[in-house]
């Protein structure tokens, strides 16, 4: 069974562009959670989708945004990027139901100069 | 929301010797408890987890406890290797929707 992919795996851009990054979840998961991760604040929630509806929401910026497919394939946005949004952004999906184990992509290292 | 407090932020141990790393959290409901091993350039793998109505489980090497009146959970590592060396977090859950982390533990196991 294939993995939780994302894509792509490193990006650099420069201050005041967007950024689309995307996420595959396992066959048969239709939840999906992105967090950033960062050396400092660790694992900090962005957002969660289910069925094509963001369910819950982390405490981040406008800037910030997500949507979910009917696939449940999901893509984060980030536009006006800051030198603070250079991150790891991680992707996990999980079967949904109650609390259930997550499963990590990769992630996405983004550099923002 | 759910606050979770990860203890130590490193740790450095012998090989063979064990290792243990505590949490704690804020909210009663809290139900469902992973643990993830986070590799250089990956992203984290879940190693364990502990459901609310389990005081104790066990895997192998590494075994997770859970104390519900306290509201703390450790993972424990025993008989440590080198590749055990990585970033170990803890997590809690009490709708699945979203999960609160712990900030990391870095563990090193010494040769």
């Amino acid at each position: 069974k294939a993995g939780v992919t994302q894509t792509p795996r490193y990006l650099i851009k420069t201050r005041g562009q967007q950024v689309t990054l995307s996420c595959s979840p396992i066959s048969g998961h239709r939840s999906v959670s992105w967090y950033q991760q960062t050396p400092g604040q660790g694992l900090q929630f962005l957002f969660e989708y289910f069925s094509e509806t963001q369910r819950n929401k982390g405490n981040f910026p406008g800037r910030f945004s997500g949507r979910q497919f009917s696939n449940s394939r999901s893509e984060m946005n980030v536009s006006t990027l800051e030198l603070g949004d250079s991150a790891l952004y991680l992707c996990a999906s999980w079967r949904a139901g109650g609390a259930n184990e997550q499963f990590f992509g990769p992630g996405t290292r983004l550099t923002v100069l | 929301g759910e606050n979770v407090e990860q203890h130590p932020s490193t740790l450095s141990v012998q090989e063979g010797d064990s290792a243990v790393i505590k949490c704690t959290y804020s909210d009663s409901a809290s139900n469902y408890f992973p643990w993830y091993k986070q590799e250089l350039g990956k992203g984290p793998q879940l190693i364990i987890d502990i459901r609310s109505n389990v005081g104790e489980k066990k895997d192998q090497r590494i075994a997770v406890t859970l104390n519900k009146t306290a509201k703390h959970f450790s993972l424990h590592i025993t008989e440590t290797q080198p590749e055990d060396s990585a970033v170990y977090f803890c997590a809690a859950t009490y709708t699945g929707n979203q999960f609160y982390f712990g900030t990391g533990t870095s563990l090193t196991v010494i040769p």
